[in-house]
């Protein structure tokens, strides 16, 4: 099966920076790379579909980039409202697995 | 709007089994992928498997290969998942997921509301 492998597995910014995390797929998967947000209690949300296209009533400042095996999800200007933990999956074929998760924290 | 409304709490033994239903509003079932997946508390996210209706047959993620079962009831719109031989390290939140469109990918635009999974001994 195919691995997924994120990083940083935890960060601290400042609001206002710009946040990168990477995910990694041990085998290519063409842009099949979903991003989800989840917040502290919360369900998680869609953000990111076909690795760079933005769900409609996301933000702008999130943003989504790669294809093959390495991606990234960027957010511009990090807001306080952005706290949580970010999880990439992959959807090129089962099964569908997810990053380990990247934890958000304000500095 | 697709919504997806799961069944209630789940208190079980070990050794036991759990049956969850996931019920989705919406005019085009068939079609649906409906995805689950479950989070232990202070873990990520695990995907166990999903079912596009229309087509019946299941996709399950191989370390659940053996204990799980995702079928799908068109005419109540309701996805179940079953998942036998509990263990303690199974308590979790189970969450259903996905989106109409199952045949153009296997994420999830659209969340249950999650069924949380004590399995004590």
């Amino acid at each position: 099966d195919i691995q997924m492998t994120q990083s940083p597995s935890s960060l601290s910014a400042s609001v206002g920076d710009r946040v990168t995390i990477t995910c990694r797929a041990s085998q290519a998967i063409n842009n099949y790379l979903a991003w989800y947000q989840q917040k502290p209690g919360k369900v998680p949300i869609l953000l990111i579909y076909g690795a760079s296209t933005l769900l409609s009533g996301v933000p702008s400042r999130f943003s989504g980039s790669g294809s093959g095996s390495d991606f990234t999800l960027t957010i511009d200007s990090l807001q306080p409202e952005d706290v949580a933990t970010y999880y990439c999956q992959k959807y090129n074929a089962a099964p569908q697995t997810f990053g380990q998760g990247t934890k958000v924290e304000l500095k | 709007q697709v919504q997806l409304v799961q069944s209630g709490d789940e208190l079980k033994k070990t050794g036991s089994s759990v049956t969850i239903s996931c019920k989705a509003s919406g005019d085009t079932f068939s079609t649906y992928v409906i995805n689950w997946v479950r989070q232990a508390r202070g873990h990520g996210l695990e995907w166990m498997g999903g079912i596009i209706p229309m087509f019946s047959s299941a996709h399950y993620a191989q370390e659940f290969q053996d204990r799980v079962k995702i079928n799908a009831d068109e005419s109540t719109k309701t996805v179940y998942m079953d998942l036998t031989n509990l263990r303690p390290e199974d308590t979790a939140i189970y969450y259903c997921a996905g989106r109409p469109d199952g045949n153009t990918g296997w994420y999830s635009e659209f969340w249950g509301q999650g069924t949380l999974v004590t399995v004590s001994s």
